[in-house]
C-alpha cells in the first residue's frame, strides 16, 4: 500500500530559525511530489518536485527530492510568524491519474 | 472564477441524518476530487471524476456516501445516515489535466452530533 510518512509531526521554532521538514514515501510507479501549505483553510501549492536533485525555490523556500531514498526534504530559511502552517507532502502514482496521496502533515509553529 | 468554492461551508447535524456537500470547480478543469480530512492527518482521498464519470472509489467510500458531477461542472458529496464518525473536513479539489497540482477549495466541515 502507498505510505507518506512525514518528520517531525510538530515543530516550534524562533523568528529567523531554519527549519528543515521531511517526507519519505513507499509508492510503486511514482510520478511527483508535491508539498502544500495549509494554514486554517484550503491547502494551498507550494512546489511540485519530479526529478532527483534539482532543488526548487521560492523565497524563503526551497525543496529537493530523492528518489533513489525516496525521500524528500522542504527547508524554510529565515523563519517568519506567517510561516506558521501544517505542511502536507503528498506524491502522485502513474497509474493513479493524478490522485495524491498524502502524509499527516508537520505542524510548524513560529514564535515571534 | 477565482478557485474552487464549497457549500455549505459548515454543517452541524444529528447522527441518523442525511447531508449534501457541493463543490464548483474551477472552470474548465476536467478533473475532480474530494478528499476527507480529519484532525492531525492529511487528507484521505474519496474519490474522482473525469469530465461526469465516477473513475475511481477509495474503500474509505462507504456505501452510505454518493458522489456525483452529472454535467461535468459542480459535484455532490452525500452522507446517508450520518455518524459521529463522518465529522470531518470534506474537501473538494479540481486540476485541467492529469498529473500535477490539485486546486483545492476552502472546505465543508461536518459536525455530527
Amino acid at each position: 500500500e502507498d505510505k507518506v510518512v512525514q518528520s517531525p509531526l510538530s515543530l516550534v521554532v524562533h523568528e529567523g530559525d531554519t527549519v528543515t521538514l521531511n517526507c519519505s514515501y513507499e509508492v510503486t510507479n511514482f510520478r511527483s511530489l508535491l508539498w502544500y501549505k495549509q494554514e486554517k483553510k484550503a491547502p494551498t501549492f507550494l512546489f511540485m518536485l519530479t526529478s532527483s536533485g534539482i532543488e526548487k525555490k521560492s523565497g524563503r523556500l526551497s525543496s529537493i527530492l530523492d528518489k533513489k531514498e525516496l525521500f524528500s526534504i522542504l527547508n524554510i530559511t529565515a523563519t517568519q510568524t506567517g510561516d506558521s502552517a501544517i505542511y502536507l507532502c503528498a506524491v502522485e502514482a502513474a497509474e493513479y491519474g493524478n490522485k495524491l496521496v498524502f502524509g499527516a502533515g508537520t505542524i510548524l509553529r513560529v514564535k515571534s | 472564477d477565482t478557485g474552487v468554492s464549497q457549500d455549505p461551508r459548515h454543517k452541524i447535524t444529528k447522527r441518523g441524518q442525511n447531508v449534501t456537500f457541493r463543490c464548483d470547480p474551477i472552470s474548465e478543469h476536467n478533473r475532480l476530487y474530494w478528499y476527507r480530512q480529519t484532525l492531525g492527518q492529511g487528507p484521505e482521498f474519496l474519490t474522482y471524476f473525469q469530465n461526469e464519470a465516477q473513475l475511481e472509489k477509495s474503500r474509505l467510500l462507504s456505501d452510505r456516501f454518493s458522489a456525483e458531477r452529472p454535467k461535468g461542472s459542480f459535484s455532490t458529496l452525500e452522507i446517508q445516515r450520518t455518524e459521529q464518525g463522518d465529522s470531518a473536513m470534506y474537501l473538494c479539489a479540481s486540476s485541467p489535466w492529469a498529473g500535477g497540482e490539485l486546486f483545492f477549495g476552502e472546505g465543508s466541515r461536518l459536525t455530527v452530533l
